[in-house]
Formats: structure tokens, sequence, C-alpha cells
């Protein structure tokens, strides 16, 4: 068991929307990175969190932007919603900030009408 | 930059046969490299790894051996079942502490009784 929880499992918005996702991490991980994984694909880095500041950022616009709180958990924020943001978004806690072990949570799936 | 290539699915396989899956990759140096499972409904599960030239990973059955020469890291298993059926994502992670998994695109695994 992971313990890596995400909400909502499923979400669905219109365009130009925005939305926020949720992970809480496995306890005592100070480290969290976020996925996003379109049908068909591998997933690709957004971001990732250490101790509450942003720390690597994939290849992914300003309007995906994101938060680490004191007890680790964090949010997902995607402003101005396009088709092309629906996909699965996932949600990984790590122990230590070089990832050498992530635990991924179930994800939440986001559709963009 | 980093990049793996992993062969397409999806794959079709009859229980009890023998399973490859194959995977190559593109990076500088040695990177650490990975082989994840998605079940249905469910987020990505580190199934092995192997973090240095000739190491191989296994669990569960499953193997794969870090080639540098060949820059592969193919997955096998001698004898499928049908509680195998999944998406396999191919991953590695670049030398720098701090960098993120790159995935392949995944291979989806049909095992059929």
């Amino acid at each position: 068991e992971t313990g890596v929880t995400q909400s909502p499992t499923h979400l669905i918005k219109t365009r130009g929307q925005q939305v926020t996702l949720r992970c809480s991490s496995q306890s005592g991980h100070n480290t969290v990175s976020w996925y996003q994984q379109a049908l068909g694909q591998g997933p690709q880095f957004i971001f990732q969190y250490y101790r509450e500041e942003e720390n690597g950022r994939g290849n992914f616009p300003p309007r995906f932007s994101g938060l680490q709180f004191p007890n680790y958990s964090s949010e997902l924020n995607v402003n101005a919603l396009e088709l092309d943001d629906s996909a699965l978004y996932l949600c990984a806690s790590s122990p230590t900030r070089n990832n050498e072990k992530l635990f991924f949570g179930s994800g939440t799936q986001l559709s963009v009408l | 930059g980093n990049s793996v290539t992993q062969m397409e699915g999806p794959v079709t396989l009859s229980e009890e046969a023998f399973l490859t899956i194959n995977c190559t990759y593109t990076a500088t140096g040695y990177p650490s490299l990975f082989w994840y499972v998605q079940y249905p409904g469910e987020g990505l599960q580190l199934l092995l790894k192997a973090t240095k030239a000739d190491d191989k990973g296994s669990n569960k059955g499953f193997e794969a051996t870090y080639r540098k020469e060949t820059t592969s890291f193919h997955l096998e298993k001698g004898s499928v079942q049908v509680s195998d059926s999944a998406v396999y994502f191919c991953a590695l992670r670049g030398v720098s502490g701090n960098t993120p998994l790159v995935f392949g695109k995944g291979t989806r695994l049909s095992v059929i009784a």
C-alpha cells in the first residue's frame, strides 16, 4: 500500500475554467512530484516540490502551478483549462529529494469539455 | 535530452507464455533504469530497477538487465499469468541527483487463459 491519496478521482471541467487537484503524501515523505499522463502515453513530469519549495519543473506553461504545505500535502492548480489538459494527473511522493524511491497515487482523471 | 523508447503494444499472450517487452534509452552517463506497472484503475507501482551497468533487477518473476553497450533494459518473464495483465512502463532517471523520471509510452499486456 503506497499511502499516497489523491482527490478527486474524477473531474469534469469546461474549457477556460480553473481546477485544483489535491494529494496527500505518504507519511514521512518531504518530496512530491506531479505527472500528467495523457491517454495512451507515459507520464510527463510537471514539477516537484521539496519542503514547500518548487525545485524542478518540466516543459509545462505557467498556468500549471502548485503548492506544498507544511504537512507535505500538495496541490496542483491549472488555470485557463484547454481541451488538451484532459489526462490522468498523478502525484508521487518520496522520502528523499533525489526520488530514489517514488510512490504514486491512483491519480485524478480530468476531462475538459 | 533523456528519452525512453519501448515497444508498442498491445501485446497479447496465452497464460504460461514467455514475455519480452523491449526498452531502449538515450541518456548521458549511467542513468538509473526502472520498470513500472499500472493495473487498471490504479497508479504506477515500481516493479524493478537497476542502477548500474550489468545489474539485473528482478521481482515477481520479472527480470531486466541493464545493458550499457546496447542502451537497453528489456523486461522478461518466463511464464505469464492472467494477473500480469497491465500496462508496463520503462523509465529512467538521469545521473543528476534531482532529476525526475522520464517514461516510455507504455506497453499494454493482455494475458488470456
